[in-house]
Parts: C-alpha cells; sequence; structure tokens
C-alpha cells in the first residue's frame, strides 16, 4: 500500500514570494491533515480537513496561509506572501474512517516538505 | 487546554540498554487518547504505541511500552534493549478535545552509541 505522498521535498524562496505544497493520502483516507513543524518543536495542526469540507483550521494564519482539498482526495497548501518564521516542515497526514475519535494512533504521515524562507 | 510536556531536550543510551523518555500531559477530558511517534532524520513520523485513558494495563508494541500513570498525568516510553536504530526524535502526543487530531509535545532526542 502506497503512504502518504507530498512534494517538492524541499523548497527554498525569499519572503514574500509564494510557495506551494501538494499532498496525496493514502487511498481510502477520508481525513487529511497539515501539520506544521519548526526546528525543535513539535507539529502543529495547521489544518484538518473530512473529505473535502474544512474540520478545524483554527491555527491556520488565514492572511497568508491557504489550503483546499477539491475532489476530497489531493491537497495543497499554499503559503502568499512568504514570511522568515514560515521556515519549516509541512507534514501531511491521513487517516481512514470518516468523523470520529482518534483513538488508536491511525495518523499516517508522509516524509514532509521542507521551507526555507531567506 | 490539552498540553504534552516532555522534558529532556535529548538523552544518549548504549546498545542493549532499557531507557525512558518522560511525558506529562494536561487535559480536563476523561476520554482521550496517548500516543508516541518516532521521527528519524528522514523525517517521517512512525507511529510506536498509543495507551487509551480507559485502559487498565500499560500498553506493550515489541520493545516499547508505555507506563501510563493517570493520576499523575504521565505516559512515559520505555524502550527496552535499545538498538542504533532507534536513534531519532520521540514526540508523544494525545487527541485534542474533539477527539480528531493530535496535539505533540516538543519532543526528545534519543542517542544509542554502541
Amino acid at each position: 500500500e502506497a503512504g502518504v505522498a507530498q512534494s517538492p521535498r524541499y523548497k527554498i524562496i525569499e519572503k514574500r514570494q509564494s510557495v506551494a505544497f501538494w499532498c496525496n493520502p493514502i487511498s481510502g483516507h477520508a481525513t487529511l491533515y497539515w501539520y506544521q513543524q519548526i526546528l525543535g518543536q513539535g507539529p502543529k495542526l495547521l489544518i484538518q480537513f473530512q473529505n473535502n469540507g474544512v474540520v478545524d483550521d483554527s491555527q491556520l494564519p488565514k492572511d497568508r496561509f491557504s489550503a483546499e482539498r477539491l475532489k476530497g482526495v489531493d491537497s495543497t497548501l499554499k503559503i502568499q506572501p512568504a514570511k522568515l518564521e514560515d521556515s519549516a516542515v509541512y507534514l501531511c497526514a491521513s487517516r481512514p474512517g470518516l468523523a470520529g475519535r482518534v483513538n488508536t494512533g491511525e495518523l499516517f504521515f508522509g516524509e514532509g516538505s521542507r521551507l526555507t524562507v531567506l | 487546554a490539552q498540553k504534552i510536556t516532555q522534558t529532556q531536550p535529548g538523552m544518549f543510551v548504549q546498545e542493549k540498554e532499557a531507557v525512558t523518555l518522560d511525558c506529562t500531559y494536561d487535559t480536563s477530558d476523561q476520554s482521550y487518547g496517548l500516543f508516541w511517534y518516532k521521527q528519524p532524520s528522514s523525517g517521517e513520523m512512525i507511529f510506536l504505541i498509543y495507551q487509551g485513558s480507559y485502559d487498565e494495563q500499560n500498553a506493550t508494541e515489541g520493545r516499547y511500552s508505555l507506563n501510563f500513570q493517570k493520576a499523575r498525568k504521565s505516559a512515559n516510553l520505555v524502550i527496552s534493549a535499545s538498538q542504533l536504530g532507534d536513534s531519532a526524535m520521540y514526540f508523544c502526543a494525545m487527541s485534542n478535545q474533539a477527539g480528531t487530531a493530535l496535539i505533540f509535545g516538543k519532543g526528545t532526542t534519543l542517542s544509542v552509541s554502541s
């Protein structure tokens, strides 16, 4: 079974430029997450989708970050314009099933997209 | 609000020794889940072990066990017989209030030497 795919793996941009990250979850997984992991810290949830609807985007800086999951499969996370503090690894995760409690750790993560903002 | 605290930035252990990674949590929920993930240098988060708040027995998965002390709100990870491949970042996490996502601690770097 193919895992969570993310691209690009690495991206270097200058501040005020824009960047987009793509995620393809495990086939059939209804829930998709974007986490931001700043160096030396644990992952922080940015946004959670259930199929193509947003479940939680309370920690997404909406003035510069946007995300979509058209058709309930792939997802794109965009940053525009980027700031220096956006330098981080952006992790995509997915899990099977519909809405419900996380119970047995079924979150499957991709390898992440590392962003450096100069 | 839920919070996870990992107070050990780094831990060092020799091969074949056991090591305990500390994790304390804060929540007002009665029902929650506790997790440990491993993050090697490749960056991928690998699920290791899960403990439900109502589980009476400590969870075990191979060389990993979770020392769950509910009254103290601690969920320490014990790795027995450490191997060189165990060198990685380890994150403790818990389910958020809605129960649909995970909240992570800051992590502990484990270094295993021969």
